[in-house]
């Protein structure tokens, strides 16, 4: 079956301007991850969702940083304001079940602020 | 707090044998992962240790001692393909990763 798919793979955006990154996990997984990961680093937590329900939103950085996952499947991460320090990879896992820990993760999203 | 350490970088020749290391301090544990990372692409998955001892799948071995708060990767048979970074991560006991920086490995002839 299908991985995870990740959308767009590639953003360009002006400072200021908002942007939503897009994240369609594997079919039937439960729990779903999103990351922030700097060149050269490992990936960074920023929230998880199990089904619908966002359980930990710890790692966003500021509250301009939102997601949701409204119908227990696809993902979507909010940037608003955008600015330079947000440039990065943004990248989204899932895992099949609360127990079951391995997580697949997507492609990723190459953010750019200008 | 979480801190995991893991060497920057590594290198080794092929066919040969390379142990990764990993240390951590964390407020809870539930779980070790070590992940392959090629540059450009998304980590994949490893192994997986919660208990202490040696998990063995084909080439790639992990360890994990839990009071020490340490585990190592275990790479044999070295081929050109596994050179990539290897992340070690430790998961909370709320389910959520925290990865370290990662150890790139390069394999030459």
């Amino acid at each position: 079956g299908a991985g995870v798919s990740q959308s767009p793979r590639y953003k360009v955006t002006k400072r200021g301007q908002d942007v939503a990154l897009r994240c369609d996990p594997i079919s039937g997984h439960v729990s779903l991850y999103w990351y922030r990961q700097a060149l050269g680093q490992g990936p960074e937590f920023l929230t998880y969702f199990n089904y619908e329900a966002q359980q930990d939103k710890s790692g966003l950085p500021n509250d301009r940083f939102s997601a949701e996952r409204p119908e227990g499947s696809i993902s979507t991460l909010t940037i608003q304001r955008t600015e330079q320090r947000d440039s990065a990879m943004y990248r989204c896992a899932s895992s099949p079940g609360l127990v079951q820990a391995e997580q697949f993760f997507g492609p990723g999203t190459r953010l750019t602020v200008l | 707090g979480q801190n995991i350490d893991q060497p920057t970088e590594m290198t080794a020749t092929e066919g040969a044998i390379v142990q990764i290391n990993c240390t951590y301090q964390t407020s809870g544990f539930n779980g070790l992962f070590w992940y392959q990372q090629h540059a450009g692409e998304a980590p994949t998955f490893l192994s997986y240790n919660v208990l202490d001892g040696l998990e063995e799948k084909g080439r790639f071995s992990s360890f994990l001692s839990r009071s020490k708060g340490y585990s190592y990767l275990l790479l044999k048979e070295l081929q050109m393909k596994d050179s990539a970074s290897y992340l070690c991560a430790v998961r909370s006991l709320v389910q959520k990763l925290v990865f370290g920086t990662g150890t790139r490995l390069l394999v030459s002839p």
